[in-house]
């Protein structure tokens, strides 16, 4: 059964550094988001994304956050400037129609700022 | 915009008594409502799901209700297994991409 993918597993970050998260979506796919859970509390929704521009954004997403579809196959998550409130497992998600469809999501990038 | 609100935080069951988990959400146009398992350090795994036109999905020892009237829906799990442990979200939305979840359920089944 495919599966939604994400590089890396884990990532360490010095606070104000860059960092871009990968997705791979699953293949025929076209609604694809991130979300953000910090440790112990509920998944948050961030943004989603379709036909190569942002659907929905929550206002976590401010401006330090971008998304791209750079190719056929990868969405990412850039954060510009991370903060130690950043600190979170980022995970990707993917739906075949959008609209309350089901949503499958990737393993997570578990991100840490120091 | 949305609010859900999933109840209780904790909960633990002796193997092979039944579970329940509730949520509530404040939107009534909220139309679709997932259930996620989470496993330890794993993904979000769609369990079940309903949408409002319909009142109860059961998938084997696994039920959803939804009363959209009182605007609450809730996981059944019959004949629990250690397997079952794990925390659960309930999720909705709004015809639109963006899933509103709770704040978790932490099961724990004790075999």
């Amino acid at each position: 059964e495919p599966e939604v993918t994400q590089t890396p597993s884990h990532q360490v970050t010095q606070m104000g550094q860059e960092v871009i998260l990968r997705c791979v979506p699953i293949s025929n796919h076209l609604y694809f988001y991130w979300y953000r859970q910090i440790l112990g509390q509920k998944v948050e929704f961030l943004v989603s994304f379709y036909n190569n521009e942002i659907s929905e954004k929550s206002e976590i997403f401010d401006d330090q956050f971008s998304v791209e579809r750079p190719d056929g196959s990868n969405f990412t998550l850039k954060i510009r400037s991370t903060k130690l409130e950043d600190s979170a497992m980022y995970f990707c998600a993917s739906s075949d129609q959008g609209g309350g469809d089901t949503q499958y999501f990737g393993p997570g990038t578990r991100l840490t700022v120091l | 915009g949305e609010n859900v609100e999933q109840h209780p935080s904790t909960l633990s069951v002796q193997e092979g008594d039944s579970a329940v988990i509730k949520c509530t959400y404040s939107d009534s146009a909220s139309n679709y409502f997932p259930w996620y398992k989470q496993e330890l350090g794993k993904r979000p795994q769609l369990i079940i799901d309903i949408r409002s036109n319909v009142g109860e999905k059961k998938d084997q020892r696994i039920a959803v209700t939804l009363n959209k009237t009182a605007k609450h829906f809730s996981l059944h799990i019959t004949e629990t297994q250690p397997e079952d442990s794990a925390v659960y979200f309930c999720a909705a939305s709004i015809e639109g991409n963006q899933f509103y979840f709770g704040t978790g359920t932490s099961l724990t089944v004790i075999p």
